[in-house]
C-alpha cells in the first residue's frame, strides 16, 4: 500500500538556524498536505501542494512539491522559537478506496 | 465562526470498558473523519463519515466503530479496550471530506483516552 516517509523524525537546530524536513513516497502522490502541531495541541493545516515542482511560499517557510510528484520538502529560514512544534506531511487519498497517509512527523526542537 | 470540537478532552478507562468520543464539526462541514495519534505509530486513520455514512474505514479491529447523526456530530466507539488503545484520538472536519482527495482537514482538540 501507499506509504510516505518523513525525515528525520527529530531535528534540534539553534534559533536562527534553518530547517527542513522531507516527504518520501514509492509512488505518484495527488497532492500533498503540510500540517504543524505545537506540543500539547492539535494538527493545524499549513499549504496544500497540487502540481508538479510547485513551490509555494508562507513568510519563513517555503513548501516544494518534487517533479515526479513523489516527494514534497518544507523548509523553514532563520528558525524562530515559536517554529518549535512537529510537522507533518499528509498524502490524500488518489480515490475512494485508499485512505490519507500522514508521515510519521519531525518534530522540531529550538535551543535558544 | 466555531471551531471542531471534542469531548471529553482527557479520561481514564480500565481494561475492558468501553468508551464513547464525541466530535461537533465545523458548521456546514459534512466530514467528519477520526484518528488515532500514538508517539510510535504517528497519525493513523480510523474512519470517515459523509452525510452519516461511513465512506472509508482504516486497518483497526472491529472493536473501533463509529457513526455521525444528521447534524454531522459524530461518536467513535472503542469497545473492550485494551492497554494499546491509550492514545489521543481526533477527530477533522472538511467541508469536502478526506475522500474527495480536496481540501484541508481542521482538527479538534483531541480526547486522550488513557487505559489503565
Amino acid at each position: 500500500g501507499q506509504q510516505v516517509m518523513q525525515i528525520p523524525q527529530y531535528q534540534h537546530v539553534q534559533e536562527g538556524e534553518d530547517f527542513t524536513t522531507y516527504c518520501n513516497s514509492s509512488t505518484t502522490l495527488s497532492n500533498i498536505q503540510w500540517y504543524k502541531q505545537r506540543p500539547g495541541g492539535h494538527p493545524v493545516f499549513l499549504i496544500q501542494l497540487v502540481k508538479s515542482g510547485e513551490v509555494k511560499k508562507q513568510k519563513r517557510l517555503t513548501f516544494q512539491f518534487g517533479e515526479a510528484k513523489k516527494n514534497s520538502s518544507l523548509h523553514i529560514t532563520a528558525t524562530q522559537t515559536t517554529d518549535v512544534g512537529t510537522y507533518f506531511c499528509a498524502s490524500p487519498p488518489l480515490n475512494r478506496d485508499d485512505k490519507i497517509i500522514f508521515g510519521k512527523g519531525t518534530r522540531l526542537h529550538i535551543l535558544p | 465562526k466555531a471551531g471542531v470540537t471534542q469531548t471529553p478532552r482527557y479520561l481514564i478507562k480500565t481494561r475492558g470498558q468501553q468508551v464513547t468520543l464525541s466530535c461537533s464539526p465545523i458548521s456546514g462541514h459534512r466530514s467528519v473523519s477520526w484518528y488515532q495519534q500514538t508517539p510510535g505509530q504517528g497519525l493513523q486513520f480510523l474512519f470517515e463519515y459523509f452525510s452519516e455514512t461511513q465512506r472509508n474505514k482504516g486497518n483497526f479491529p472491529g472493536r473501533f466503530s463509529g457513526r455521525q447523526f444528521s447534524n454531522s456530530r459524530s461518536e467513535m466507539n472503542v469497545s473492550t479496550l485494551e492497554l494499546g488503545d491509550s492514545a489521543l484520538y481526533l477527530c477533522a472536519s472538511s467541508g469536502t471530506g478526506v475522500a474527495t482527495n480536496t481540501g484541508e482537514l481542521f482538527f479538534g482538540e483531541g480526547s486522550r483516552l488513557t487505559v489503565l
